[in-house]
């Protein structure tokens, strides 16, 4: 089946410093899902890429959707202590989704 | 917004006892879904279910059923809880774009 590989499994960063989290599927994804975590909480949606090639930002959130749409990545500008949390990405839809196993951001003030 | 919600925050069973996880929501989705999230594995699919009555296997089925009697709510049911079923649980909806997950439910099997 889908399997999608997600990395680095930790990263910690300074405050200010940027993040970037990457993820690759071995089948080609119809389209890729993020969610964030933050620590005792639940997955929250932030957004889903479709198209081939696709960037979308938001504020300090860039994501990009690979050109093969098998790979996509998660880059945080500047982080801030809010940030802090794990990273998923997601590919699926109406059948359910398969994550990856997800990023931890740790930030050091 | 669509609210998902699970009725317990924390559940602790013994092994053998049958448990029932629930879950709820308010936006007429007709895609529902149970996860299971476990450190160093992720979310991993259970079952899901298309419609009342309709359920189909998720990638780790087994030791687990469910139940969709009425559109709003998809039951997870662990038959005879084992220590190894000791997780969160997490349902979600799902309509296209986008899925929307409860807060989970944090089972202890003892």
């Amino acid at each position: 089946g889908q399997q999608v590989m997600q990395i680095p499994q930790y990263q910690h960063v300074q405050e200010g410093e940027d993040f970037t989290t990457y993820c690759n599927s071995s089948t080609t994804l119809s389209n890729i899902q993020w969610y964030k975590q933050r620590p005792g909480g639940h997955p929250v949606f932030l957004i889903q890429l479709v198209k081939s090639g696709e960037v979308k930002k938001q504020k300090r959130l860039t994501f990009q959707f690979g050109e093969a749409k098998k790979n996509s990545s998660l880059h945080i500008t500047a982080t801030q202590t809010t940030d802090v949390g794990t990273y998923f990405c997601a590919g699926g839809g109406a059948d359910g989704l398969t994550f990856g196993k997800g990023t931890h951001l740790i930030i050091q003030p | 917004d669509v609210k998902v919600t699970q009725s317990s925050r924390y559940l602790v069973k013994r092994t053998g006892e049958k448990v029932f996880l629930e879950c709820v929501q308010d936006m007429d989705h007709e895609n529902m879904f149970w996860y299971r999230q476990d450190p160093g594995l992720g979310l991993r699919l259970i079952y899901f279910s298309y419609d009342v009555k309709m359920k189909e296997k998720g990638d780790i089925p087994e030791g687990y059923s469910v139940s969709r009697e009425k559109k709003e709510r998809f039951s997870l049911i662990l038959e005879s809880a084992s220590t190894n079923q000791t997780s969160m649980y997490l349902c979600a909806t799902h309509r296209p774009g986008k899925d929307t997950f409860g807060s989970g439910t944090r089972l202890t099997v003892v």
